[in-house]
């Protein structure tokens, strides 16, 4: 079963606008949280991440907010531009660092 | 220089045939993993190798036989291709222990016919 889901499915937002992305966990062995960014035709790259212990993480536009009672974290981009369109997922691992992906997030920002 | 590559980066076959990705990392990472992303996204862990040991198998027919022949290495041998095997096949690598992102490759698009 999946063990993160992930919502929206798609999303599209004018230029300049706040994107959110958000996804839940069940598992509370996870304790690390990365979001990673896919462009058409290329593997996904880490985009930023945050661990259990600390409930924002702001990188540039890009900041992650967690609620590790609510098990909840959420991907928000600020001021988003037409190069931000890509897929975008939330991930989960543990103690093997296996990672579990959610089912993705395709981001249309809009000129 | 590419961090983690694979090839082919395209491969079409036929039903029954046996084919082989390879995936190669420059990162010195101790752990590499396949991955398969099905038509709708969906990214899910097939094998992990951490110093050529097999860590994870997940629910993969056997058909699927990972190979690390030293930790900077790890290819996918598929045997019996099937339609349903159609899908991109990730290759990524981390280092050892909790709390790494993973560095992905470009990607494998296996069609089967």
């Amino acid at each position: 079963q999946q063990q993160v889901k992930q919502s929206p499915q798609s999303l599209i937002v004018q230029k300049g606008g706040i994107s959110i992305i958000n996804c839940a966990y069940e598992n509370t062995a996870f304790d690390y949280f990365p979001w990673y960014q896919q462009f058409p035709g290329k593997g996904p790259a880490l985009l930023i991440a945050i661990r259990p212990d600390v409930s924002e993480k702001k990188e540039g536009r890009f900041t992650i907010s967690f609620n590790k009672s609510a098990k909840q974290f959420s991907l928000h981009i600020m001021d988003s531009q037409p190069g931000d369109s890509a897929t975008y997922f939330c991930a989960a691992s543990g103690y093997n660092n296996d990672m579990r992906f959610g089912a993705g997030t395709r981001l249309t920002v809009k000129p | 220089d590419t961090a983690v590559s694979q090839t082919p980066k395209y491969l079409v076959t036929q039903m029954g045939n046996d084919k082989s990705i390879k995936c190669e990392q420059n990162l010195g990472h101790d752990t590499m993993y396949w991955y398969k992303q099905d038509s709708k996204k969906f990214l899910k862990i097939m094998f992990s190798y951490n110093n050529k040991e097999l860590i994870i198998n997940e629910t993969v027919p056997n058909r699927f036989s990972p190979k690390s022949p030293d930790k900077a290495h790890l290819n996918l041998h598929i045997n019996s291709l099937e339609l349903g095997d159609s899908a991109v096949y990730f290759c990524a690598s981390s280092r050892q222990g909790r709390n790494y992102g993973y560095t992905f490759g470009s990607g494998t698009r296996l069609t089967v016919v």
